[in-house]
């Protein structure tokens, strides 16, 4: 069984860029979520996807926006990066019902 | 509008001790809760949940308290063993939201030999 795996680890943008991160969820999950950790805070939920449409989001702008696809992968994008968006950011897969299992994250940088 | 607290950003504790993590709440409409830990350069892994339903929920050796009344929930770690070492995070969804998780801000664990 194959855990949720996250690409690329680390990135490195310029303020005002736009990137994609990607996520791959676990074998038969069908909910994929993402969430944002700044450094020395716990994890803030951004959205969650459910048959490849999203059914929850956080408190973030409309600048973060997701897909998932049918092969529940999923892609996080964030347009017009700001310095402030530079954290981990964690994609999480599950069953409906069942705890998040987590991927180790991509860091994003921006400069 | 933070409401899920863990007021201790840190806790070292002597190998075989136990340790206790606390973490409070300020939204009275959660009703399951759970504990993840995250170990450097890895994502949080999910050690233990309890539903509002019961006061205590116990798995080998993590045991997690809800005091309802308080908005308190509380893990203990009963052996603490120094592969324990990590950080800890209380986290709850608001009500009937699934795995909308809200997430305090984590307590870095140090069980020492």
């Amino acid at each position: 069984e194959t855990g949720v795996t996250q690409s690329p680890t680390h990135l490195i943008k310029t303020r005002g860029q736009q990137v994609t991160l990607r996520c791959s969820s676990q074998s038969g999950h069908n909910t994929v979520s993402w969430y944002q950790q700044a450094l020395g805070q716990g994890p803030q939920f951004i959205f969650q996807y459910y048959r490849e449409e999203e059914n929850g989001r956080g408190n973030f702008p409309p600048r973060f926006s997701g897909l998932q696809f049918p092969n529940y992968s999923s892609e996080l994008n964030v347009n017009a990066l700001e310095l402030d968006d530079s954290a981990l950011y964690l994609c999480a897969s599950s069953q409906i019902g069942s705890p998040l299992h987590f991927g180790n994250g991509t860091r994003l940088t921006v400069t | 509008d933070q409401q899920v607290k863990q007021n201790s950003p840190s806790l070292s504790v002597q190998e075989g001790r136990i340790s206790i993590l606390n973490c409070d709440y300020t939204n009275s409409m959660f009703d399951y809760f759970l504990w993840y830990k995250k170990y450097p350069a890895e994502g949080p892994t999910f050690l233990i949940s309890i539903s509002s339903i019961k006061d205590k929920n116990e798995d080998g050796r993590f045991t997690v308290f809800l005091n309802k009344s308080a908005k308190h929930l509380s893990l203990h770690i009963v052996p603490s063993q120094p592969g324990d070492s990590a950080v800890y995070f209380c986290a709850a969804p608001p009500y009937n939201a699934g795995n909308m998780l809200t997430f305090g801000g984590g307590t870095r664990l140090m069980v020492k030999p």
